[in-house]
């Protein structure tokens, strides 16, 4: 059983349009992070959520933590070329704080 | 400012081949970590280490070793290299170990064993 499930797996949107990909646990988290991956790059991180109901906004990227601590959401707002990537989303617990990831969402934003 | 470096970036092994994939970072952080990256499993944990001189297993530690060599680097060893160890490894630090704390990683090293 995979602690995160993210999804959708992939999306593929027009420039422009908006989107929410997902990452669900039934387990409650202390904290919860998403990272971004370019290809050939390793993950970066975009935010960390830590109080239930929490929202954090980086520019276009809306992130927000679930009133329980056990699921998180991005929201893309007027996407961008730019913002196409593999998103994970992951927790603490794999061991002196090592990761456990989500199989993340593949975004591709078309021109 | 490097952050986290890793060679090789490709290397390709023949079945029962050995090799050492090296990892160094300069951000004076105490935690290192070895992950693993394959299609539809998402990044999963290898081996860690929380501090120089101690090293422990993560979900997925059959078939490697790894060395604390100083508080820099953290190199994983495959003794035997096996096709099921064909993958993406990534080595990511952090600087005292607390949840929540950012994990920055190197660009990887592509592995390819046939």
């Amino acid at each position: 059983t995979q602690l995160l499930e993210q999804s959708p797996q992939f999306l593929s949107i027009q420039e422009g349009e908006n989107l929410t990909v997902y990452c669900n646990s039934s387990s409650v988290f202390s904290s919860l992070q998403w990272y971004r991956q370019e290809p050939g790059e390793g993950p970066v991180l975009l935010v960390t959520v830590v109080t239930g109901g929490e929202v954090k906004k980086l520019k276009r990227l809306t992130f927000q933590f679930g009133d329980a601590r056990k699921d998180s959401s991005l929201h893309i707002t007027a996407a961008q070329p730019g913002d196409t990537g593999l998103y994970l989303c992951a927790v603490n617990g794999g061991g002196a704080d090592g990761l456990t990831f989500g199989k993340g969402t593949h975004l591709i934003i078309q021109p | 400012n490097a952050g986290v470096t890793q060679t090789p970036k490709f290397q390709v092994l023949k079945t029962g081949q050995s090799m050492t994939l090296q990892c160094a970072q300069d951000m004076n952080h105490n935690s290192m970590y070895w992950y693993r990256q394959d299609p539809g499993m998402g990044l999963r944990l290898i081996y860690y280490s929380a501090s120089e001189g101690t090293t422990d297993k993560g979900e997925v530690p059959n078939g490697y070793n790894v060395s604390r060599l100083n508080k820099r680097e953290f190199s994983l060893r495959l003794e035997s290299a096996a096709p099921s160890q064909t993958s993406v490894y990534f080595c990511a630090s952090r600087p005292t170990g607390g949840r929540g704390e950012t994990q920055y990683f190197g660009p990887g090293t592509r592995l390819l064993v046939l």
